[in-house]
Order: C-alpha cells, then sequence, then structure tokens
C-alpha cells in the first residue's frame, strides 16, 4: 500500500540552524500539507501546498518557514533559523480526493522529531 | 469557527474494561466529516476511522465502536474490553470538503494497565 514517507526520523540541531525536513507524498497525490505537534499538546495545521503554491498557511507559518516542491517527489519544510520553540514533531500529508465524495482524505506520514538545542 | 474538543485529558482504566473516549466538535457547514486517529509512542498517527456528516449510523469493527450524534455534536469512541496495546493519545479530527487543513482536539491520553 502506498505510503507518505519522512526522513530523518529525528534531527537534532543547534538554535539559529537552518533545517530542512523532508517528505515524499504519495506519488498520484496533488495536495500537501505540513502539521506541527509540540510535544504533549494537539496537531496543528502549519501550511499546504497544490500546485506549486502555498494554499493556505496557519498564523504558526511565518516567515522563518518555507515549502518547496524541488522535485516531482519530495515536498520539503525549511525553518531558516531555528528556535527553541520549534522542538516538536513535524507530520507531513498529502490526500487525494475520495471517489463519489467531497472529502479529501489525508495520509500521514510517521513524523520527523525535530529538537533544537 | 470550527473546533473539535476532548475534555478528557487522560484516562486510565484496567485491563478488560470498556472505556469511552469523548469527542464534541462546532462547525457551521452542514457537510463535514470526522476522524479519529490513534498516536502510540512511538509517535505516528494511526487512522481509525472517517465519518461523515450525513451517515449517523454507529459503528463497530471489532472492539471498536463509534457513536456520532448530530443532535449534540458528538462522535464519542468506545473501545470495549480495553488491552494494553491500546494505551495510546488518541485523537479526534474534523475536515471539511475540499483541499483544507485537518482541525484536531487535544487528545485523550488512554492508559490500560494489566
Amino acid at each position: 500500500e502506498p505510503e507518505v514517507t519522512q526522513t530523518p526520523s529525528h534531527q537534532v540541531t543547534q538554535m539559529g540552524q537552518e533545517v530542512i525536513l523532508r517528505c515524499v507524498p504519495i506519488s498520484n497525490h496533488l495536495y500537501f500539507y505540513w502539521y506541527r505537534q509540540i510535544l504533549g499538546q494537539k496537531v496543528e495545521f502549519l501550511v499546504s501546498f497544490y500546485n506549486n503554491e502555498i494554499s493556505e498557511k496557519s498564523e504558526i507559518f511565518d516567515d522563518q518557514f518555507s515549502v518547496e516542491r524541488p522535485d516531482g517527489s519530495n515536498f520539503t519544510l525549511k525553518i531558516r533559523s531555528t528556535k527553541l520553540e520549534d522542538s516538536a514533531m513535524y507530520f507531513c500529508a498529502s490526500s487525494d480526493r475520495v471517489p463519489g465524495q467531497a472529502s479529501y482524505e489525508q495520509y500521514f506520514g510517521p513524523g520527523t522529531r525535530l529538537t533544537v538545542t | 469557527a470550527q473546533k473539535v474538543t476532548q475534555a478528557q485529558t487522560e484516562i486510565s482504566v484496567v485491563e478488560k474494561e470498556d472505556v469511552t473516549l469523548d469527542c464534541v466538535y462546532e462547525t457551521r457547514d452542514t457537510t463535514y466529516y470526522l476522524f479519529w486517529y490513534k498516536q502510540p509512542p512511538s509517535g505516528e498517527l494511526v487512522f481509525l476511522i472517517r465519518r461523515n456528516s450525513f451517515d449517523e449510523q454507529n459503528e463497530i469493527s471489532g472492539r471498536y465502536s463509534w457513536n456520532f450524534q448530530k443532535s449534540t455534536s458528538s462522535f464519542n469512541f468506545t473501545i470495549t474490553a480495553s488491552q494494553v496495546v491500546d494505551s495510546a493519545v488518541y485523537f479526534c479530527a474534523l475536515h471539511h470538503p475540499g483541499n483544507t487543513p485537518l482541525v484536531f482536539g487535544k487528545g485523550t491520553r488512554l492508559s490500560v494497565i494489566a
């Protein structure tokens, strides 16, 4: 069964450094998302991406964040200058329309745990 | 406004007990979808169920069952005869049609004690 993959599974970085989190969405999906989960808290939406541009972003997704689809398979989240409070689990998701329904089924990757020291 | 409330932060039960996890949602839309996800200690999100707003039939899958009541905007999840492997954080989520983000509740941490 196709799945969303994310690398690395765990990333440790120093405050102020740039990090790039990588995701490979399901191959025929057209919609891509990043979510964040600070330890012990709920999963929060960061950004959605379609047709090579951002469709929607939350207030969390400030100028420190950017997303890119550099080739036909990868979808990346870049944090330009990490802060301690960026420590979280980052989930990538991709979706496609459920046949016969208005729902877009989102499939989640296993997550990347980012630790900023 | 779209909101999902899981009032139970933590629940602890003894193995073989039944347990119900509550989920209450708010939305102005008439078409929406509700989800439950399980997050085991390893951290991934495991999809459990999706239910659309037009289908109020309760669903049973093995030891899991879901009770959807539009009148009270609730979508509760019951685990029958709980097992230690059910220990996890469970999230309820709301989704509107289209390319829109999921709105998650804060989750309920379930601990099943042997």
